[in-house]
């Protein structure tokens, strides 16, 4: 189908290791990203993957990518409080058109 | 780095009332813009594709008499919501990005409208 899908939430407590999942539906797609949502607030850029890499690492983010399986996810290292947000991916299809996932809800507890 | 602004970011208005959203890139020229909805709780649904100097590509399922979009220059589109309706309340976002030759240029996101029709 056309759906991008997450899991809706996540909780963790802080100083662990948060990891998000995506599975996405556009085999041509050739980046792959990540944004996040505070409330209320518009999407925020955090990192990107091109479709013929593996996994890309940027300070405490590390995105693993498994083109075979459209699989997609997001480490966050020493998750903080201020975290917590939702967390959406997206891929770019044909036109430049972006689809996001459902979005994973992250709570980090203190 | 490349920002998107969008005004107004919160609308409290009547029923059938017209209310008019833009959507600017303020240092580099964006040929094509998005507009989004989001639901509370949802996830962005695009609405529309906003091309400047032509007619905009309006998903399935949304009424472009309703939506009305128009992009007569390179750093600015508006979203016009016609006789707004309660059930038009929502939180509508608009992204570009950088055109050009740079595949990988992802989205950069206003900070969205919340419209809130009585």
């Amino acid at each position: 189908g056309e759906d991008v899908e997450q899991s809706l939430f996540l909780s963790v407590r802080e100083g662990d290791s948060s990891v998000i999942n995506c599975t996405y539906t556009d085999s041509s797609s050739t980046y792959l990203y990540w944004y996040k949502q505070e409330p209320g607030a518009g999407l925020q850029l955090l990192t990107y993957i091109f479709s013929n890499m593996d996994m890309k690492q940027d300070q405490r983010l590390t995105v693993l990518l498994n083109k075979k399986d459209k699989h997609l996810s997001l480490r966050i290292a020493d998750t903080q409080t201020g975290d917590s947000a939702i967390y959406f991916c997206a891929e770019k299809r044909t036109g430049n058109q972006f689809y996001f996932g459902t979005g994973t809800s992250l709570t980090v507890i203190p | 780095g490349a920002v998107v602004s969008q005004h107004p970011s919160w609308v409290i208005c009547k029923s059938g009332t017209s209310v008019k959203i833009e959507c600017r890139s303020l240092d580099f020229q964006a040929t094509t813009m998005f507009w989004y909805r989001q639901f509370p709780k949802q996830s962005l649904m695009l609405m529309a594709t906003s091309n400047e100097g032509s007619k905009a590509t309006y998903e399935q399922g949304v009424e472009k008499d309703k939506f009305l979009i128009n992009h007569a220059s390179l750093t600015l589109s508006t979203l016009t919501v016609t006789s707004a309706h309660p059930e038009d309340s929502s939180f509508y976002i608009c992204s570009s990005s950088i055109t050009g030759s740079y595949s990988n240029q992802p989205q950069h996101f206003g900070d969205g409208t919340r419209l809130s029709i009585l």
